[in-house]
């Protein structure tokens, strides 16, 4: 049974601060690893993918993978209150079925 | 434009009337999957399908069916539904390669009566 870890929250942040995001993995064939944010009621969409351990940027968001530990996170910079939603993580397997998380809840203050 | 279709978008039905819930993607993907969404849980895969005439079960099959026939198409069925599969349901597809995002539906709302 593969497992991926989240802690639940809520991950409360002021306006401008920096949220970091943490993630674990029992699987480990995963290859690819998957950032999601979903807001309530809506459907999850992707915002950062990575594949190499280290660190990936893209815009405000910084991926960072480490397979030897199975852990991977996501930091998000100058953080908004419309950032505000629940992080998904899913590391996957080619070939196998896309598990994620539970989700991590950020609220982001102004 | 790619997407993922889920109809129908909100329904309200009665314990033990059989239901269909349609899942369509334009994108010629291979793997499809069912999950269901409730507070506390996160999302839950019901089921999955690698290809046409593919499907295996995912963490919470119990109550639901699936089929593939069509490599575009693939339908969540409850044969009898109950109140505890009351949820929101995502469609999702991809391809079969890792590294490749995942498109979602946007959601059906069931409730079970």
């Amino acid at each position: 049974q593969k497992e991926v870890e989240q802690n639940s929250g809520p991950l409360s942040v002021p306006e401008g601060a920096i949220a970091s995001l943490n993630c674990t993995y029992s699987d480990r064939g995963s290859q690819s690893f998957f950032w999601y944010r979903q807001y309530s009621g809506k459907s999850p969409e992707l915002i950062m993918s990575i594949y190499s351990n280290g660190d990936k940027e893209d815009g405000r968001f910084t991926a960072q993978l480490n397979k030897a530990s199975q852990y991977v996170s996501l930091l998000i910079r100058d953080s908004q209150p419309s950032d505000s939603a629940t992080y998904l993580c899913a590391p996957h397997q080619a070939g196998t079925a896309l598990i994620f998380g539970k989700g991590t809840t950020l609220s982001v203050s102004s | 434009e790619a997407q993922v279709t889920q109809n129908p978008r909100y329904l309200i039905t009665v314990t033990g009337k059989k239901l269909t819930v349609t899942c369509s993607q334009n994108m010629n993907h291979e793997y499809m999957s069912w999950y269901r969404q409730d507070p506390g849980l996160g999302l839950r895969q019901i089921y999955y399908s690698m290809n046409v005439e593919v499907t295996d079960k995912g963490d919470v099959p119990e109550g639901y069916k699936v089929s593939r026939k069509e490599k575009r198409n693939f339908p969540l069925i409850l044969e009898s539904p109950s109140p505890n599969q009351t949820s929101l349901y995502f469609c999702a597809s991809s391809t079969r390669d890792s590294g490749n995002t995942i498109y979602f539906g946007e959601g059906s709302w069931l409730t079970v009566v």
